[in-house]
């Protein structure tokens, strides 16, 4: 079975500070990695997308991926209280699905 | 506009009577798929589709149906809805196999 593990949260941050959201994932044939945030009752929206080890920078996001030790995280920069939602990591296993994990609620306080 | 659009957004139904979710792109992507989405169980896939005319089962096939006779069109099929199937449901697809997924504005399924 693929898992993808993240801490539910909610975590909670002060605006203008550095928001860390981490994903640990099973399945070791992973290719393809994702961020997407979901504000509640919407669907989801990519936020970030990774596919080789290292960092990769979107504006305020940034996505950093670890394949050795199978880790993949966000860092928000510059938090605003428009970021508060849910946070869902997945990755595309070595099957056809694309593997969410529960997501982390992230709070960004004024 | 690139999109992803699923109909109906909200839908009360009652056991046992058959209902279709739509799900049309206008992307020209291969790969679609549909999930369900119930609080703290997070996003299950439930079908996917490769490209025309080749589906496979997810993760909780069960009480679902799916056809892909259009590259565009992936509807979702309920033959015999029950309570156990509310929930929030989304279409999503992808160019290819592990590229981004982009979905649809989703349905809140009710079953009474």
């Amino acid at each position: 079975q693929k898992e993808v593990e993240q801490n539910s949260g909610p975590l909670s941050v002060p605006e203008g500070a550095i928001a860390s959201l981490n994903c640990t994932y099973s399945d070791r044939g992973s290719q393809s990695f994702f961020w997407y945030r979901q504000y509640s009752g919407k669907s989801p929206e990519l936020i970030m997308s990774i596919y080789s080890n290292g960092d990769k920078e979107d504006g305020r996001f940034t996505a950093q991926l670890n394949k050795a030790s199978q880790y993949v995280s966000l860092l928000i920069r510059d938090s605003q209280p428009s970021d508060s939602a849910t946070y869902l990591c997945a990755f595309q296993g070595s099957g056809y699905a694309l593997n969410f994990g529960k997501g982390t609620s992230l709070l960004v306080t004024p | 506009e690139a999109q992803v659009t699923q109909n109906p957004r909200y839908l009360i139904t009652v056991t046992g009577k058959k209902l279709t979710v739509t799900c049309s792109q206008n992307m020209n992507h291969e790969y679609m798929s549909w999930y369900r989405q119930d609080p703290g169980l997070g996003l299950r896939q439930i079908y996917y589709s490769m490209n025309v005319e080749v589906t496979d089962k997810g993760d909780v096939p069960e009480g679902y149906k799916v056809s892909r006779k259009e590259k565009r069109n992936f509807p979702l099929i309920l033959e015999s809805p029950s309570p156990n199937q509310t929930s929030l449901y989304f279409c999503a697809s992808s160019q290819h196999r592990g590229t981004e997924a982009f979905f649809g504005q989703g349905t809140r399924l009710t079953v009474v």
